[in-house]
């Protein structure tokens, strides 16, 4: 699976669109953008995923660049709750069978 | 979404014993289940895999004599932490994949495991 590149941490201001970046210069053309997130003290948890096309949901938004050697996940309004470390993971889809591989991530702490 | 439960969410031991923990998929069934341990301000470790009915696959460096996988059937999976020492004091966070569908993984709540 590729490498990801993330930065350590982030603030964000209450209210405000979070955009947490991600390289990941080394992406074969099979491989899926994954994003989790952790709660202090809690299992992660998926927020999105996506191969080459912009994807959003009722979590997030991301955005994945032409080249796909990076990708950025946006949080429209961040809130208290979002408070947590955002793993950004590429790996070959859902029945690769394989488990995922989690780097550092990026803090991200959203401030009143 | 797909629900994976641990049991328990917390224990203290003394060292030397052992702690079994639970991994439980509430409304779906898993072919596969992940074990991973987690210290503290670092990032999930994968210690190993198990597939149902089969023996486990530990990664590089888990002493799987140690860290004891049974997989018995497609809703549970347990870690044995046997003859526990304060250095095995960690988060432990199972994950299970879904037979049907496409396969995606969920993560249990994790085990805070201490050892005195």
């Amino acid at each position: 699976d590729a490498k990801t590149t993330q930065p350590t941490s982030m603030d964000c201001a209450e209210g405000r669109a979070a955009n947490l970046p991600c390289n990941h210069s080394t992406i074969s053309g099979n491989e899926y953008v994954y994003w989790y997130r952790q709660i202090h003290s809690q299992g992660p948890q998926y927020i999105i995923h996506g191969l080459k096309n912009n994807e959003t949901n009722e979590m997030a938004s991301l955005i994945i660049t032409e080249d796909r050697k990076s990708s950025t996940l946006i949080l429209p309004h961040a809130t208290l709750r979002d408070t947590a470390v955002y793993y950004c993971i590429v790996r070959v889809g859902h029945n690769a069978g394989n488990m995922l591989t989690f780097g550092g991530g990026t803090r991200l702490m959203v401030k009143p | 979404g797909a629900v994976v439960s641990q049991h328990p969410s917390w224990v203290i031991c003394k060292s030397g014993t052992s702690v079994k923990i639970e991994c439980r998929s509430l409304d779906f069934q898993a072919t596969t289940m992940f074990w991973y341990r987690q210290f503290p301000k670092q990032s999930l470790m994968l210690m190993a895999t198990s597939n149902e009915g089969s023996k486990a696959t530990y990664e590089q460096g888990v002493e799987k004599d140690k860290f004891l996988i049974n997989h018995a059937s497609l809703t549970l999976s347990t870690l044995t932490v046997t003859s526990a020492h304060p250095e095995d004091s960690s988060f432990y966070i199972c994950s299970a994949r879904a037979r049907t569908g496409v396969g995606e993984q969920f993560f249990g709540p994790g085990t805070r495991l201490t050892v005195l």
